[in-house]
């Protein structure tokens, strides 16, 4: 099974907002509210930002939202600061009771 | 507080076998669900394999096809993966985490604790 769609990078400058998407089928992303976004800064293990679609965990900051429409996920970040600059993963359940990854998203802030 | 913490890894050839063992403490290791997830080198995550709290449910990923084995000894709070087989393209940093709700049959994604991770290097 392919990695979920992901771009290879996005970028903005400090307080803009930038979003991520993140690609599947119905097999996946479309059929499932089990989509979770992880960031990883360099040489660190990933964090959870966002949970089951929409849902940010105690501890994140509310300028991380997640959205999802058909077939494709979205992470937004607003109010883009220096210490957002990191790697960002979109997880789907899929429809093989198994997990997938996206491919990543490098997010620099410029 | 939660805490894993994997070991194991090392330097093995090509075709040998390695297990890595995860220690969790700070949480009841019996009712959580547990992943381990791996990550080769400047590469993206790729998820691994799935327990069930009680070890009854196991997934794999595609990729995996019979080489690896999962498992967990509650008694000790410790979760296992034991490799067979190893090629070049397994080497990689692997991860356990910890599933962020408890009793789930299937893997879900949501990995709310993660180790810092071990090293597996395998040489040709």
């Amino acid at each position: 099974q392919s990695a979920l769609t992901q771009p290879a990078s996005v970028s903005g400058s400090p307080g803009q907002s930038i979003t991520i998407s993140c690609t599947g089928t119905s097999s996946d992303v479309g059929g499932y509210n089990f989509v979770s976004w992880y960031q990883q800064h360099p040489g660190k293990a990933p964090k959870i930002m966002i949970y089951e679609v929409s849902i940010r965990p105690s501890g994140v900051s509310d300028r991380f939202s997640g959205s999802k429409s058909g077939n494709t996920a979205s992470l937004t970040i607003s109010g883009l600061q220096a210490e957002d600059e990191a790697d960002y993963y979109c997880i789907s359940y899929t429809s093989r009771s198994t997990v997938i990854f996206g491919g990543g998203t490098k997010v620099t802030v410029l | 507080q939660v805490q894993l913490l994997e070991s194991g890894g090392g330097v093995v050839q090509s075709g040998g076998s390695l297990r890595l063992s995860c220690a969790a403490s700070g949480f009841t290791f019996s009712t959580y669900g547990m992943n381990w997830v791996r990550q080769a080198p400047g590469k993206g995550l790729q998820w691994v394999a799935f327990i069930q709290h009680n070890g009854n449910n196991i997934y794999f990923a595609d990729f995996v096809k019979g080489r690896l084995t999962i498992s967990r000894d509650n008694s000790q709070n410790t979760l296992f993966l034991q490799m067979n087989s190893l090629t070049a393209e397994d080497t990689a940093i692997y991860y356990c985490a910890k599933d962020s709700s408890g009793g789930w049959l299937t893997p879900k994604g949501t990995f709310d604790y993660w180790g810092q991770g071990t090293l597996v290097t395998v040489s040709s």
